[in-house]
């Protein structure tokens, strides 16, 4: 039930862009995207709800597309602060599943 | 307005023992979510609390696992005769209520890193 990402891990020089993919197999309500620091708690980015829509938070954007049960985060100008593991959560039926998480590294 | 709170933040057991994590959360919040994480791995489902009903404990082995949220007070997450294997950290989230229904996000507790000894 929980989402896939791909990829498992990213690095990147600063100014760099990066996607992260998020798909599940399950029709999909909604999707949340958290970013995770070492040995923090996620903290929350943003929340897609319709298909097609598109949101940012500072320079990540992402969009979710309904139909194809899929979301995509993007990460333009990548700054060292992005750096962390990206989460993707879906709520299927009842309670929030995340994926497995992309690990970001953005180096000077 | 105080966030999710967890307690405690670092947790020692020897096999065997029990071990209870607690997990206060948002006021006002009636939803509580708990996770487990491996190091350098996902947040993986454990159980869906609304106070006083479980809602979904189906990441939650059945053995030795327990949670609940009663009216009053913060939510427990039980491990009976810890094992080394149950060594991780333990994420709490809270939400006003269903996300599913309210798109509501989730705020994250900062965890207790449980270690079996």
């Amino acid at each position: 039930q929980q989402p896939v990402q791909s990829p498992q891990a990213v690095i990147l020089r600063e100014g760099e862009d990066a996607v992260i993919n998020c798909s599940s197999s399950k029709a999909l309500y909604s999707v949340h995207w958290y970013r995770q620091k070492h040995g923090e708690a996620p903290v929350f980015l943003m929340i897609l709800l319709k298909g097609g829509e598109q949101k940012g938070h500072e320079k990540i954007s992402a969009s979710f597309n309904e139909k194809k049960q899929q979301s995509s985060l993007y990460l333009t100008a990548s700054q060292l602060s992005y750096s962390g593991t990206y989460f993707c959560g879906t709520e299927i039926t009842s309670g929030m599943r995340f994926g497995a998480g992309t690990r970001l590294t953005v180096k000077p | 307005n105080a966030g999710v709170m967890q307690n405690p933040r670092h947790l020692v057991r020897r096999r065997g023992q029990e071990a209870r994590l607690r997990c206060s959360p948002m006021k006002g919040h009636s939803h509580v979510y708990w996770y487990r994480q491996l190091p350098e791995e996902g947040l993986k489902f454990m159980v869906y609390l609304q106070k006083e009903n479980i809602i979904d404990e189906s990441g939650m082995p059945k053995e030795r696992f327990s949670a609940e949220f009663p009216k009053e007070g913060p939510s427990i997450l039980r491990i009976q005769q810890v094992v080394r294997g149950d060594s991780a950290a333990y994420f709490c989230a809270s939400s006003p209520g269903n996300s599913l229904r309210t798109n509501e996000k989730l705020f994250f507790g900062s965890g207790t890193q449980l270690s079996v000894l």
